[in-house]
């Protein structure tokens, strides 16, 4: 299994900011993803972070808002851009190898937006 | 896009009791994830399932993976207080969306002593 971290933990930002969430993971993974899970719900798949190009979307999330990088098989970052309080989220980051199947994700992020 | 559904949305057991929770696909999946989360971490994967019939066990954990392809189930055996938590399943957004998953409500599970 994949050890996965994220920083920071959590972060309490001013509307209209941008916050960047780092994601590494402890070995080479073939696929890292990013979700949100909103108060007291259930996870949300944000995009497909693909390494060496640009980030897969799902439907209702824009690269504007939630630009990705993934510069090597072992780190993502995820912005999430011109923040209000309904961004107020755990952000986590996910990672899956070669045999798809199994998925690791990191501890989150919380952010809290005032 | 397929819609999973996992009932109970909680569960309040005494400590010994069995726990059992399963999730429904309006499609056929290949994979059945089962995770549990706990406060402010992330979710912690438990079993994974890839083929209709599977049974599989952790510990005290045991999942299957329904014939039809379209459900599966958990069940906790003599539970303990540590068992709290959120209990989440996942199956993959599409049949060609390798590694995309999407997730269950969850269900809650508190362990009274």
């Amino acid at each position: 299994s994949a050890v996965i971290s994220q920083k920071p933990s959590r972060d309490i930002c001013q509307r209209g900011t941008s916050l960047t969430i780092q994601c590494q993971v402890d070995s080479q993974v073939t696929m890292m993803f990013w979700y949100r899970q909103q108060p007291g719900q259930s996870l949300t798949l944000i995009a497909t972070a693909n390494q060496g190009s640009e980030a897969t979307y799902e439907s209702g999330f824009v690269i504007d808002k939630f630009p990705i990088s993934r510069p090597n098989l072992t780190f993502s970052t995820l912005t999430v851009s011109n923040l209000s309080p309904e961004d107020s989220s755990i952000y986590l980051c996910s990672a899956a190898g070669v045999q798809g199947g199994e998925q690791y994700f990191g501890p989150g992020t919380r952010l809290t937006v005032t | 896009g397929q819609q999973l559904n996992q009932s109970p949305q909680s569960m309040f057991i005494q400590e010994g009791e069995d726990v059992s929770m399963n999730c429904t696909s309006s499609s056929i999946f290949n994979t059945w994830l089962w995770y549990k989360q706990d406060p402010g971490e992330g979710p912690v994967l438990l079993i994974a399932l890839y083929k209709a019939g599977e049974l599989t066990s952790n510990g005290r954990l045991t999942a299957q993976f329904g014939i039809t392809r379209k459900d599966s189930f958990l069940n906790i055996s003599a539970s303990i207080p540590s068992d709290v938590g959120i209990y989440f399943c996942a199956g993959p957004m599409t049949t060609d969306s390798w590694g995309k998953l999407q997730f269950g409500a969850g269900t809650q599970v508190v362990v009274t002593p």
